[in-house]
């Protein structure tokens, strides 16, 4: 099956310091990519998605401002936190679209924890 | 918008079948899905089901009847590796990506000895 990758796995920053995730779908081609943002003991939340070549579209309540995303090709996307502070410390999850219309795969997911 | 409903919590023992239900309310409606995700790890792809009925793969079962906006997950011969976080989702196509996946609260399988 189709495989997505997510770097890093985990990271631990200072408040106020940025950080990049990248998301890569690793033998397939995806034009779409979703990415979540999932709290302990709950559900996957929709951040935005990520269309390659064009804007992000996000989710009402997320600041785009501060999660930029970026599409620059078929396989790879990428989320930065900007400006990051101990409210963002979550788990970051990308999905990507497979070739029929039931199949999303999802990365390995990124443990996000600002001091 | 849309809403998911499935319960918080199942247990169940091994060998036996449960049962974890999915009601939704959405504008539009292009499927429901059904993933596990194990603690720490990412969701992984169990059923998908678009039209009414039950789809079978293996141990697992998924039903869905649209009329009732309902569906549910069937694990038969539960294992301890069962145990785990089970998730509906609905691709509703009112954004502008009929691919956006929607996810319901999630239900935690705890499976005993």
């Amino acid at each position: 099956g189709a495989v997505v990758s997510q770097h890093p796995s985990w990271v631990i920053c200072k408040s106020g310091t940025s950080v990049k995730i990248e998301c890569r779908s690793l033998d397939f081609q995806a034009t779409t990519m979703f990415w979540y943002r999932q709290f302990p003991k709950q559900s996957l939340m929709l951040m935005a998605t990520s269309n390659e070549g064009s804007k992000a579209t996000y989710e009402q309540g997320v600041e785009k401002d501060k999660f930029l995303i970026n599409h620059a090709s078929l396989t790879l996307s990428t989320l930065t936190v900007t400006s990051a502070h101990p409210e963002d410390s979550s788990f970051y999850i990308c999905s990507a679209d497979g070739e029929r219309y039931n199949e999303q795969f999802f990365g390995p997911g990124t443990r996000l924890t600002v001091l | 918008g849309q809403s998911l409903e499935q319960p918080s919590e199942v247990t169940a023992v091994e060998g036996a079948i449960v049962q974890i239900n999915c009601t939704y309310q959405t504008s539009g409606f292009y499927g429901l899905s059904w993933y596990q995700q194990h603690d720490g790890g990412a969701p992984t792809f169990l059923s998908y089901n678009a039209l009414d009925g039950l789809e079978e793969t293996g141990r697992f079962s998924s039903f869905l009847s649209r009329s009732d906006s309902y569906g549910y997950l069937l694990l038969q011969e539960l294992q301890m590796k069962d145990s785990a976080s089970y998730f509906c989702a609905v691709r509703d196509g009112t954004s502008g990506s009929a691919r956006q996946l929607t996810f319901g609260s999630g239900t935690q399988l705890t499976v005993l000895p």
